[in-house]
């Protein structure tokens, strides 16, 4: 398996535009993760998925973010408009089945919003 | 609420030499802690997992051990090498049968060879 894959790996974008990062978790992997990583609050739980399904979104900044799974195979997390404190690392991750098994993350989007 | 703290944030070592990075929680009513390790600029690396029940998990040079009634973890890391130079990072469940991880600011280790 390749790994969980992220796209895109760099995205700059200004301020008020829409924003989409993609995510293919490992197949068969029940648990998706989106996590958001900078200096300041380090690595966040936004929201995460179980078998497509959203479990808890409370880390989910507001209303302004939005994550939808629509297929075992594919996740988005949206961000719409985007704001310059918005800019950071976005990953995701996901493990194979309940009681935290191992997480495999991708690699990242990094994202600027200038 | 779960809080996770990591000490040192930075260390540097000589090549060859032992070290031991520590990190600590608030709630102990977790059924695993993982060990991750995440490279400039790449994404994380799980390492170890430690379920409750264990009081210690081996991979190769890495020894985790976990003391829950203390709320604490170590990661032994024997014979460091220039390679083993990233930042380590640990993450416990924020209590209870749930898969939402707690990450703690991790320790950015410099091996110097």
């Amino acid at each position: 398996d390749a790994g969980v894959i992220q796209s895109p790996r760099h995205e700059v974008t200004e301020m008020g535009q829409e924003v989409t990062l993609r995510c293919k978790p490992i197949s068969g992997h029940d648990y998706l993760f989106w996590y958001r990583q900078t200096m300041m609050r380090g690595l966040e739980l936004l929201i995460y998925f179980n078998n497509n399904v959203p479990i808890d979104d409370s880390g989910m900044p507001e209303d302004r973010f939005s994550a939808k799974m629509p297929n075992a195979s594919f996740s988005t997390l949206k961000i719409q408009p985007s704001e310059p404190r918005d800019s950071a690392v976005y990953f995701c991750a996901s493990s194979e089945g309940a009681n935290n098994e191992k997480l495999f993350f991708g690699s990242g989007t990094q994202l600027s919003v200038l | 609420k779960q809080e996770v703290t990591q000490i040192p944030a930075a260390l540097s070592v000589p090549e060859g030499e032992n070290l031991v990075l520590n990190c600590s929680f608030t709630d102990s009513a977790i059924y695993n802690l993982q060990w991750f390790r995440q490279d400039p600029g790449k994404g994380l690396t799980s390492l170890l997992l430690i379920q409750s029940s264990q009081r210690e998990q081996t991979s190769g040079r890495l020894n985790a051990s976990l003391d829950k009634s203390s709320g604490r973890s170590t990661l032994y890391i024997a014979a460091s090498q220039p390679g083993d130079s990233a930042t380590y990072l640990c993450a416990a469940p924020e209590g209870g049968a749930t898969n939402k991880l707690i990450f703690g600011t991790g320790t950015l280790l410099a091996v110097q060879p």
